[in-house]
């Protein structure tokens, strides 16, 4: 059964300062996404990663892939208050009745001024 | 487009009561999805679509049903409410897979009584 653990799960961060959320998933995967979910609001997807050392860049946040170590980091560059949201990790299963999407449980990130 | 709506935004039932909640989406998209979302447990799949007319079980399939009659419409039964079913709930769509990036409704909080 594939699991799916980010940390950590809250970050409290101040407005200009660098940090990196993880997620680690316990089976071979070859695809993982990262979504953004506003207090209250809905999920919108952020980033798709395909394959081993891929990177996908946006603004302030960064993405990568390491499918050998079954990490994915999602880095924040100089935090501004905008990226208040809750950040999940998804990671598609492989095979058979595992082939579908498993989410981390969130982190729950607040960029204090 | 629209995107995929859910109706309604909110519902209240008590124990016992049976009720739908609906989901469409115009995207033309094959594979739909209803997860649940509970604090500190991230998303969680229910049920799922590959297609008109075929449907299957997620993680969390007990005490819920769906149909999928047309490409649109994704509708989730709760057959006889409970506490534990109190959740926000959440359809999505897809359109490569059922693990492709999701496109997600704007979500139901439903409070069983």
């Amino acid at each position: 059964e594939l699991k799916v653990e980010q940390n950590p799960l809250f970050l409290s961060m101040q407005e200009g300062k660098n940090y990196t959320i993880y997620c680690n998933y316990s089976t071979t995967s070859d695809r993982l996404y990262w979504y953004r979910q506003d207090p209250g609001k809905s999920l919108e997807s952020l980033f798709v990663l395909l394959s081993n050392g891929a990177v996908k860049q946006e603004g302030r946040l960064m993405a990568s892939l390491d499918t050998k170590a079954r990490l994915s980091t999602l880095h924040i560059t100089a935090a501004v208050h905008d990226l208040s949201a809750t950040y999940f990790c998804a990671v598609e299963g492989s095979g058979g009745s595992n082939y579908k999407l498993t989410f981390g449980k969130g982190t729950l990130l607040t960029v204090n001024p | 487009n629209a995107g995929v709506t859910q109706t309604p935004k909110f519902q209240v039932l008590k124990t016992g009561q049976s009720m739908t909640l609906q989901c469409a989406q115009d995207m033309n998209h094959e594979y739909m999805s209803w997860y649940r979302q509970d604090p500190g447990m991230g998303l969680r799949l229910i049920h799922y679509s590959v297609g008109a007319g075929i449907t299957d079980q997620g993680e969390v399939p007990n005490g819920y049903n769906v149909s999928r009659s047309t490409t649109e419409d994704f509708p989730l039964r709760l057959l006889s409410a409970a506490p534990s079913q109190t959740s926000v709930y959440f359809c999505a769509s897809s359109y490569g897979g059922i693990t492709d990036t999701q496109y997600f409704g704007p979500g139901t909080r439903l409070t069983v009584l």
